[in-house]
């Protein structure tokens, strides 16, 4: 299984919104609406941030979104902060029954 | 409330076979729905998805790594045991377990990882 495929960066300014896409195939992102996104700031493990393609944990802002249309998948963060500067991951359950994550992307707050 | 920690050695050589211990608290392994996966992620690279056990003791690999892989758990003791043989260089990582039972292949409490070097 190939990993999906995420950008390396974004970045926004305080307040904007800004959206990270994940991109997998028929076979994972496409096939199940498994897809969970994941913030991880340097040094500390990830923390879960959305599950299922849009729900959100007990205690994550709901200005953190997520979509999925056919392959892809995106995280929206909305009223950007300088606290959600992070690596960002997302996540698929496959059709192996396996997960698979994505490339990873950092983003910056301007 | 649930907490994990992952144990093992920090330095292992080369061919030898690394075995990783992650002990937790707040729920059973034997309850329905539940299960533990173990995720590494290099220095300075990505997460990577190892190996997950379910309460009812299925067992799922990276297909990439599954030759290398065991994945065991002790109920009683409430741990989950990794095990990965022929280790090399390149898997030198943090290494960390994680709890799985909102939804499919979903990992909502993490433990603090532990760092694994690979080096002779």
């Amino acid at each position: 299984q190939s990993a999906l495929t995420q950008p390396a960066s974004v970045s926004g300014s305080p307040g904007q919104s800004i959206t990270i896409s994940c991109t997998g195939t028929s076979s994972d992102v496409g096939g199940y609406n498994y897809v969970s996104w994941y913030q991880q700031h340097p040094g500390k493990a990830p923390k879960l941030m959305i599950y299922e393609v849009s729900n959100r944990p007990s205690g994550v802002p709901d200005r953190f979104s997520g979509s999925k249309s056919g392959n892809t998948a995106s995280l929206t963060i909305s009223g950007l902060q300088a606290e959600d500067e992070a690596d960002y991951y997302c996540s698929s359950y496959t059709s192996s029954s396996t997960v698979v994550f994505g490339g990873g992307t950092k983003l910056t707050v301007l | 409330q649930i907490t994990l920690k992952e144990s093992g050695p920090t330095l292992v050589k080369p061919t030898q076979t690394l075995t990783l211990t992650c002990t937790f608290s707040g729920f059973s392994l034997s309850t329905s729905g539940v299960g533990v996966g173990w995720i590494r992620q290099p220095p300075g690279k990505a997460l990577e998805w190892l190996a997950l056990i379910y309460w009812d003791d299925d067992k799922r690999y990276s297909p990439s790594l599954k030759s290398r892989l065991t994945i065991t758990k002790d109920t009683s003791k409430n741990q989950v045991v990794l095990t990965m043989t022929n280790m090399d260089p390149v898997d030198t990582a943090t290494y960390y377990c994680a709890h799985s039972s909102v939804a499919a292949a979903v990992f909502d409490y993490w433990g603090q990882g532990t760092l694994v070097t690979v080096s002779s």
